[in-house]
Formats: structure tokens, sequence, C-alpha cells
């Protein structure tokens, strides 16, 4: 399978402590995105890169959220002290920049369920 | 800031027959690209459909079709000839295409079911 992939693809946490999520894109992809996805609501944006530079980031990523792209490859999305309002779906996209005037199409992960005690 | 909105949480169809998704945004923007998106229960979400705004015609792909009316800011999705398959979370979604931001803005989602 040669998609989007994502581990764990589910946490279960207590309140307060740090979590790691994890991001492989699809090979040649260079740019990525975070999102989060509560129940009954849609996707919300929370940070995109291309290659390794952070491009956008979201007033949702409070300082207890921290993304990296180290080599422009997989991700990391970092929660630091977790609250039960970070419980939620944590999905990842990537995408290969277009040519002008075209959209790119983002390829979603399955997504990491966390859940808060 | 757009806002994309979907009216119909949940909708239902008969095998066979044609469904209509309703979506409509907020933007002050003129060239954007519009997106649906489809979420099975569990499953990652696939795009089914888009839309270049700079493009009168509307989108087709097999049995899924677009009416985008830009004036009305509307962007709904036909499903033609509906499949036990295309049952799921559809989600509209708006992309600006003025340079600078790059995400996706979603609606809230309707829920279609097919029923045999």
């Amino acid at each position: 399978d040669t998609g989007v992939s994502q581990n764990p693809r589910h946490k279960i946490t207590k309140r307060g402590q740090n979590v790691t999520f994890r991001c492989d894109p699809i090979s040649e992809h260079n740019r990525l995105y975070w999102y989060r996805q509560t129940l009954g609501q849609g996707p919300e944006f929370l940070t995109y890169f291309q290659n390794e530079a952070q491009l956008e980031k979201s007033r949702l990523l409070s300082d207890r959220f921290s993304a990296e792209r180290p080599k422009g490859s997989f991700s990391t999305l970092e929660i630091q002290r977790t609250e039960q309002g970070d419980s939620a779906m944590y999905l990842c996209a990537s995408s290969l920049r277009p040519l002008a005037g075209v959209a790119d199409t983002q390829y979603f992960g399955p997504g990491t369920r966390l859940t808060v005690l | 800031a757009q806002t994309v909105t979907q009216s119909q949480p949940e909708m239902s169809v008969q095998e066979a027959e044609t469904v209509t998704l309703s979506c409509t945004y907020d933007t002050s923007e003129s060239d954007y690209y519009l997106f649906w998106y489809k979420q099975p229960p569990s499953r990652q979400m696939i795009l089914v459909i888009r839309q270049e705004a700079y493009k009168q015609q509307n989108a087709t792909e097999n049995r899924f079709s677009v009416n985008f009316q830009k004036a009305a800011k509307s962007f709904s999705l036909k499903i033609s000839d509906s499949q036990l398959g295309d049952a799921a979370m559809y989600f509209c979604a708006y992309r600006s295409a003025q340079g600078g931001s790059e995400k996706l803005v979603f609606g809230k989602g309707t829920k279609l079911t097919v029923n045999p």
C-alpha cells in the first residue's frame, strides 16, 4: 500500500501526559498537512509543511502542540500536557505541489484517534 | 475568513436513485477551488470531485457531478444511480487559489444512507 499512513491508529492517554503521532506521506509528495476532526464536525486545519518548512499554522495549534517534518519526509505531531478537549481524530494528508492554476489533491491517511481520560 | 455550510446533516436515498447534497460557502475571493470528499465509516477520506472556480463547466466524475453556481456561492453534489457503497459522510471543502493559504476549509458534513 503506497497511501498515507499514520501511527498509531488509536491512542488512549491520561490527562497531562504527552503524546506523539507519526505520519508517513505518499513518497513523492512534498506537501504535508495535519487536521483535527472532532465528532460530528468536519476536519479543521492545524498546520502545513512544504518539504521541511512549516509554512502555515492555525490558531488552533496552541503552544502545547508542535509539529515537525525534519527531512521533508515523515512528520510528527506532539501534544504536550494533554487535556480532555484534545480528544479527537488527527488526520494527516499529503499532496504534490501542482502546476499553476490547478488544484492539488490532498490524500488523507486513516487518522489517529486520541482519547484523553 | 471563508466558511462552508452543509445544511443537510443527514440524507437518504434508495439504491439506483439520484440524490443531491447541498453546500454553500462564503468568501470574498474570486479565485478558489471547491471539493467534495467522501469518508466511509471507519475508513479514510477520499476525494470525490473538484471544481476550479474559474471554470464555468461543471465537473463530472462518472456517477458524480456538481452544480457550481459561483454568483450564488453554491456547490451541490449529485450522485446518480446510487449504490450501497456510496453510503458515507460527505464533506464539502474550500481552498483559496490566491496564494498564501493551502488549507482546506470543510463543512460539517452530510451523512448519506443508501437503502437497498
